[in-house]
């Protein structure tokens, strides 16, 4: 079953504007991962927060994390064209697994 | 990081046929990931392949259907077989490298469309 829920499923704005992506799951994580994907081809890693960790920066990218409301945001700042793309979390469940499940993705379309 | 090479990445199938699917890691790695990603929709993971010893499938996929060799710690196979539609999706092969083990490097995804 997927453990992460994104919402909006999809989300278009103007060059410049930031884009914020929420993503909800139900079980305790040891962390949680943020990918994006082109054009649906491959997906690529963007940022991993930790659950002991509150926020996350990396370049124009700002990831938070509130375990007690088992939610995510990710925040893209000054958005471009080329960030057009979808956007999943992931999430890494305690236990020992090594698998990730992946959430439904919210779609972004960054108009010029 | 891992670069990962997945072919093919697309292809067109009839109905009944099998396709295999082929990735290279550019290094050695110990787990290699199969995700099914159907039209519009997010990752689904088929199985987990450890070198030496069968894969791991998820519940609903079974090796019948998606039988997945690893050879060796940089190359793994997926085969789609006895094909149908339903079988229509973009396939992805990941693994988690080394010095990085929490996140996985992803291939570029096979499209297979199945007629």
């Amino acid at each position: 079953s997927q453990q992460g829920e994104e919402d909006p499923q999809a989300l278009s704005i103007q060059e410049g504007e930031n884009a914020t992506m929420n993503c909800s799951y139900k079980t305790s994580i040891n962390n949680l991962q943020w990918y994006r994907q082109n054009s649906g081809r491959g997906l690529v890693h963007l940022i991993l927060i930790r659950s002991n960790e509150r926020e996350k920066h990396s370049g124009r990218l700002r990831v938070t994390l509130d375990t007690s409301k088992k939610s995510s945001s990710l925040l893209i700042t000054a958005s471009r064209a080329a960030d057009t793309a979808s956007y999943f979390c992931a999430t890494g469940t305690q236990g020992g697994s090594e698998k990730l499940v992946f959430g439904k993705g919210t779609k972004l379309t960054v108009n010029p | 990081s891992a670069v990962i090479s997945q072919k093919p990445s697309r292809d067109i199938c009839q109905r009944g046929t099998s396709l295999t699917i082929q990735c290279q890691v550019d290094s050695q790695v110990t787990m290699m990931f199969w995700y099914r990603q159907q039209p519009g929709q997010s990752l689904t993971l088929i199985a987990t392949a450890n070198q030496g010893s069968e894969a791991t499938y998820e519940s609903g996929f079974v090796i019948d259907k998606f039988p997945i060799s690893r050879p060796n710690l940089t190359f793994s196979t997926l085969t789609v077989s006895n094909m149908s539609p339903e079988d229509s999706s973009i396939y992805l092969c990941s693994a988690k490298s080394g010095t990085a083990v929490e996140k996985l490097f992803f291939g570029s995804g096979t499209q297979l469309s199945v007629l």
